[in-house]
């Protein structure tokens, strides 16, 4: 079964600064899809980035990228110049077509400090 | 706005009632997640419909049953609730498989007393 894993339960980043959120997973697909989805005080779910397996270029959105190491099954975010709006929950997110569901994390609490 | 609605926003009920949360995808988006999010559990994925057709289907428990209707809406329906079933019950829509995103509702957030 596929599981995933988010070690840091919380983190703290200054306002302007750069954080890096940590996740692994355990699959034995090659074919799968990776995502970081946001989850603010207001509970809804937005996404935030998405990595496909096959693509050995980490995916970037403005301030957010990740880092992704197939070999080591890791997937990390990294947020630069953080913003006090960045401050949430971040759950990890794996997809493959053997399992048609999203197999999240236990999520990563954010908070953003001035 | 992800585009996925969700009605009601909340939800307070008895142990042992019925209720049904409703859900509607993203414009041209043919398939329905539901996901229940509780403290102790996480996020955990229940069932998917594909074009009004179970295509998935999870930790769903035996008292819950869903539906995706010809209109691509989707229903999900709870019945002899616990205590235990409070949650937050949220939709996602993809346009059709594993490699499209999901994009979620904002969630139903139920309450059994």
């Amino acid at each position: 079964a596929q599981t995933v894993t988010q070690s840091q339960p919380e983190m703290s980043v200054q306002e302007a600064e750069t954080v890096t959120l940590s996740c692994t997973y355990d699959t034995s697909e090659s074919d799968y899809y990776l995502f970081w989805y946001k989850q603010p005080p207001s509970r809804q779910m937005i996404l935030v980035i998405r990595q496909e397996a096959y693509k050995q270029q980490n995916a970037t959105e403005n301030r957010f990228s990740v880092n992704f190491q197939k070999a080591a099954k890791s997937f990390s975010l990294k947020i630069s110049d953080s913003q006090l709006g960045d401050a949430a929950m971040y759950f990890c997110a794996y997809g493959t077509g053997t399992a048609s569901k999203l197999t999240f994390g236990t999520g990563t609490r954010l908070q953003v400090t001035l | 706005d992800s585009g996925v609605t969700q009605t009601p926003k909340h939800l307070i009920t008895a142990t042992g009632q019925r209720v049904t949360l409703r859900c509607s995808p993203r414009s041209g988006d043919l398939s329905v997640y539901w996901y229940q999010q509780s403290l102790d559990q996480g996020l955990q994925f229940l069932i998917q419909y594909y074009n009004g057709e179970e295509r998935a289907k999870g930790n769903i428990l035996e008292r819950f049953s869903a539906q995706q209707f010809p209109d691509l809406h989707s229903e999900l329906n709870l019945s002899s609730l616990e205590l235990g079933d409070s949650a937050l019950y949220f939709c996602a829509s993809s346009v059709g498989g594993f490699e499209d995103t999901q994009y979620f509702g904002p969630g139903t957030r139920l309450t059994v007393l």
